[in-house]
């Protein structure tokens, strides 16, 4: 069965670089679209960006100056970096992986990341 | 951006009626080359990760209960819980695939009457 396993500092002071970890468990890594999602403290869902099975990342434009999404497959794990946080990066985030080969809607979460950004 | 909007913003439904939730996109999401509109639903439960429902706008993922069903083409596309049941209770959102940037709809609370 697929899982995803997240982890990583849940406080963060501004102008650090954030960093969360997504293990996956019960799979491959291979052939599959991993995605970041983040979502603000009483707010909607916001995609960060992702990595699709042939190891090219899309980000958010807002965020693409700021943000990497990379593989580790001998890990078989997904890390997320973000720089230069501010309070508005105060999120929940969440990595998922597409629902089936080269799929992109996601059908497995993570629990999720409670990260706030605050001195 | 494809901007996802979303109505109701919540509604309330008495056990086993109907839920329809409606969601429009600002541009058609309908594939050229495979005829499918790149659209997802996904359910959140208070304190839990999304949950995928239905993708390519009206197809069950696997598991999730028939009284689901998802239709629409174009832009325009909506949810219907057939016969609501309690653990319904939840946050639903749209979400469009057809960009690289993925964008979701504001959600919908749905909540027992």
């Amino acid at each position: 069965q697929v899982q995803l396993q997240q982890w990583g500092a849940e406080l963060w002071k501004p102008s650090e670089t954030l960093s969360l970890t997504c293990a996956l468990y019960g799979g491959s890594l291979s052939g599959f679209y991993y995605t970041w999602i983040r979502q603000p403290p009483g707010k909607g869902l916001e995609w960060i960006g992702e990595i699709n099975p042939d190891g090219f990342t899309k980000y958010d434009p807002s965020l693409k100056s700021r943000v990497l999404i990379s593989l580790d497959t001998s890990k078989n794990q997904l890390s997320l970096k973000l720089n230069s946080v501010t309070a508005a990066d105060t999120a929940l985030y969440y990595c998922a992986r597409g629902r089936g080969n080269w799929d992109r809607p996601l059908g497995y979460w993570g629990r999720g990341t409670l990260v706030t950004v605050s001195s | 951006d494809i901007v996802m909007t979303q109505s109701p913003d919540s509604l309330a439904v008495s056990l086993g009626d109907r839920a329809t939730i409606n969601c429009k996109s600002s541009q058609s999401v309908l594939g050229n080359s495979n005829n499918k509109n790149f659209v997802a639903w996904y359910q959140q439960r208070s304190g839990q990760p999304p949950k995928l429902l239905i993708y390519w706008a009206s197809t069950r993922e696997s598991g999730v209960p028939d009284r689901f069903s998802g239709s629409g083409s174009g832009t325009d596309f909506t949810l219907t819980i057939s016969r609501l049941q309690a653990e319904d209770v939840a946050v639903y959102y749209c979400q469009q695939y057809y960009n690289t940037e993925m964008t979701f709809g504001p959600g919908t609370k749905v909540d027992i009457k």
